[in-house]
């Protein structure tokens, strides 16, 4: 059965850092690319950014509301998935969300999220 | 980045009906549109992928179809767990977007 885990949410001033994980199990964690999604309270889902696979060079994508602030990164050998998150604003209060992904493939898993909040 | 449209924002329904939810593109892509079906408080499911392929053990009443800027969703016989927000998801370009959501109740 496909696992996704997600940690590290917590409270942060404005400005701060936080670094969440996704810890994976039940299907080959190398072979798939692997995104972030967030949802503020009460709203849509957002797209965070993405992480492709080894055989892509591990290149990363990012929504232009994270770029430059934000940062995926990813350990096959421990089946884990990161989010740093730099420079943080009261806007990015949501729970993040891990998916699996392919290329050119729609998110067919989901971890149970984590909640940030953004607030002095 | 591709821009995607949802509507209705709210529907209104009752048990039985057949309902239909519209995402609308801001260009053209290539049918790599997905839906997933979300419940308070529960993770996004997905529902549908590539238009118009339906997850494995989703119902058959649900069903999508479209091309090019505009894709729908239809809930045939529409069922009491089917009440909750969809959303459609374009997973063509590198910046991938998700519409706005709709959220199905109760009428």
């Amino acid at each position: 059965e496909v696992q996704l885990v997600e940690s590290g949410g917590g409270l942060v001033q404005p400005g701060g850092s936080l670094r969440l994980s996704c810890a994976a199990s039940g299907f080959t964690f190398s072979d798939h690319y692997m995104d972030w999604v967030r949802q503020a309270p009460g709203k849509g889902l957002e797209w965070v950014g993405r992480i492709r696979k080894k055989a892509n060079g591990y290149s990363t994508e990012y929504a232009a509301s994270v770029k430059g602030r934000f940062s995926i990164s990813r350990d096959d050998s421990k089946n884990s998935l990161d989010l740093q998150m730099n420079s943080l604003k009261i806007e990015d209060t949501a729970v993040y969300y891990c998916a699996r992904s392919d290329s050119y493939g729609p998110f067919d898993s989901w971890g149970q999220g984590t909640l940030v909040t953004v607030s002095s | 980045d591709i821009q995607m449209t949802q509507s209705p924002s709210t529907l209104s329904a009752s048990v039985g009906d057949t309902v239909t939810i519209t995402c609308r593109a801001s260009q053209s892509f290539n049918n790599r549109l997905a839906w997933y079906q979300q419940k308070p408080g529960n993770v996004p499911k997905l529902l549908i992928y590539r238009t118009g392929s339906l997850e494995s053990g989703v119902p058959s009443r649900f069903s999508g179809s479209g091309s090019g800027t505009e894709f729908t969703l239809t809930i045939s016989s529409l069922q009491p767990d089917d009440f909750a927000t969809y959303y459609c998801q374009q997973y063509d370009s590198y910046s991938l977007t998700f519409g706005g959501g709709t959220k199905v109740e109760m009428k």
